[in-house]
């Protein structure tokens, strides 16, 4: 079954505007993952964070996790047009499970 | 530069006719990934091998099958494709289980 969804599916902000993206999962997990996806390509992982962890910061890019309520975001600030693509949480639900589950996605928009 | 290789990136075939999908990685990862991706959907989940340690999920069809026969190489066969099968087709690998997973540009299938 998916473990995440994600909030909103579709997004459309201007250049320069901050973007967030929430998802939620099922399950209790060891670590959640964001990914984005450029239309017709492959993934790239953007960052990690751990079960233990409550917020990670990457150049741009800040995630916080809220284990009590099972859900993550991601926020992009000072929006770029090249950050238009398809972005996705995935979890793994357990330490050393080997896989993870995807999340719905959530399709931004930055309007130049 | 160390990368996931997908080959080919486009791939035609007529419906029920047999059709290999191939990854390679320069990565040395011990886990290989095969996903399934539709339109505007979530990747899902295949098959993944840690070593050579094959991971089959409960709801792929018979009709998708994997090998791998080296540490760098990983292939997806569709025995008998159905038009429902026409989708991107992404491989991923990762250093150990759990941890960020690298992915290929993709395969898109067309099947006629």
């Amino acid at each position: 079954s998916q473990q995440g969804e994600e909030d909103p599916q579709a997004l459309s902000i201007q250049e320069g505007e901050n973007a967030t993206m929430n998802c939620s999962y099922k399950t209790s997990i060891n670590n959640l993952q964001w990914y984005r996806q450029n239309s017709g390509r492959g993934l790239v992982h953007l960052i990690l964070i751990r079960s233990n962890e409550r917020e990670k910061h990457s150049g741009r890019l800040r995630v916080t996790l809220d284990t009590s309520k099972k859900s993550s975001s991601l926020l992009i600030t000072a929006s770029r047009a090249a950050d238009t693509a398809s972005y996705f949480c995935a979890t793994e639900r357990d330490f050393g499970n080997e896989k993870l589950t995807f999340g719905t996605g959530t399709r931004l928009t930055i309007i130049p | 530069d160390a990368m996931v290789i997908q080959n080919p990136r486009y791939q035609v075939t007529q419906f029920g006719k047999p059709v290999t999908l191939s990854c390679s990685q320069t990565l040395n990862h011990n886990v290989m990934y095969w996903y399934q991706q539709k339109s505007s959907q979530a990747p899902k989940l295949l098959f993944h091998y840690y070593d050579k340690d094959f991971n089959n999920e409960a709801d792929t069809p018979d009709n998708f099958q994997s090998r791998r026969p080296n540490t760098s190489f990983c292939f997806l066969d569709i025995r008998s494709p159905g038009l429902g099968d026409a989708a991107m087709y992404l491989c991923a690998t990762a250093r150990l289980a759990g941890e960020e997973q690298y992915f290929g540009p993709g395969t898109r299938l067309t099947v006629t």
